[in-house]
């Protein structure tokens, strides 16, 4: 088992609709979670972190964490072409390491 | 402008021909990092530097050298690189103390391709 775990995608979302997408991670003790977003061909860019259980909210995207479930999500409300790249999520763990999962390619057909 | 510059941004190179791509930052970072990413693996920690004179190992150090003789220069040598290198590259850079928010500045990236 990966240790975060990311479905590759692609993810395909209209425009005007909200993206759904999940990341899995093995270690309990994991504390602090990320999500980057990657446009092809460039540099990771974070957008979100979040560190205790339920909701967190920054314009369009949302950070959802349930740690009994292992489970992370990132939602965007209204999407836009532009938000059209890879997504990865990220989550420190115990060992105070950095693990990205694989990322999930999300394309916003208009 | 805050930047972490990597060179060459794209390279090709042929199975045992030593090489190093550069990495700086100019926003006086304590913590520097090397990655890779490959299609379906996500980014792979090679090696990090908490500060000069100190590296350590990340997930996937093998066939890899750095070295931090200066605070804003991260360079990662490939002594034989082998076509199993053959990879994209980012150099991140950070505050020490902005480390458990992740707050790493990417490079452009570095695309080498061992033939």
């Amino acid at each position: 088992q990966k240790e975060v775990e990311q479905n590759s995608g692609p993810l395909s979302v209209p425009e005007g609709a909200i993206a759904s997408l999940n990341c899995t991670y093995s270690d309990r003790g994991s504390q602090s979670f990320f999500w980057y977003r990657q446009y092809s061909g460039k540099s990771p860019e974070l957008i979100m972190s979040i560190y205790s259980n339920g909701d967190k909210e920054d314009g369009r995207f949302t950070a959802q964490l349930n740690k009994a479930s292992q489970y992370v999500s990132l939602l965007i409300r209204d999407s836009q072409p532009s938000d059209s790249a890879t997504y990865l999520c990220a989550v420190k763990s115990s060992a105070s390491k950095i693990i990205f999962g694989s990322g999930t390619r999300l394309s916003i057909r208009p | 402008e805050a930047q972490v510059t990597q060179n060459p941004r794209y390279l090709i190179t042929v199975t045992g021909k030593k090489l190093t791509v550069t990495c700086s930052q100019n926003m006086n970072h304590e913590y520097m990092s090397w990655y890779r990413q490959d299609p379906g693996l996500g980014l792979r920690q090679i090696y990090y530097s908490m500060n000069v004179e100190v590296t350590d190992k990340g997930d996937v150090p093998e066939g890899y050298k750095v070295s931090r003789k200066e605070k804003r220069n991260f360079p990662l040598i490939l002594e034989s690189p082998s076509p199993n290198q053959t990879s994209l590259y980012f150099c991140a850079s950070s505050f020490r103390d902005d480390l458990s928010k992740n707050i790493q500045y990417f490079g452009a990236g570095t695309r080498l391709s061992v033939l």
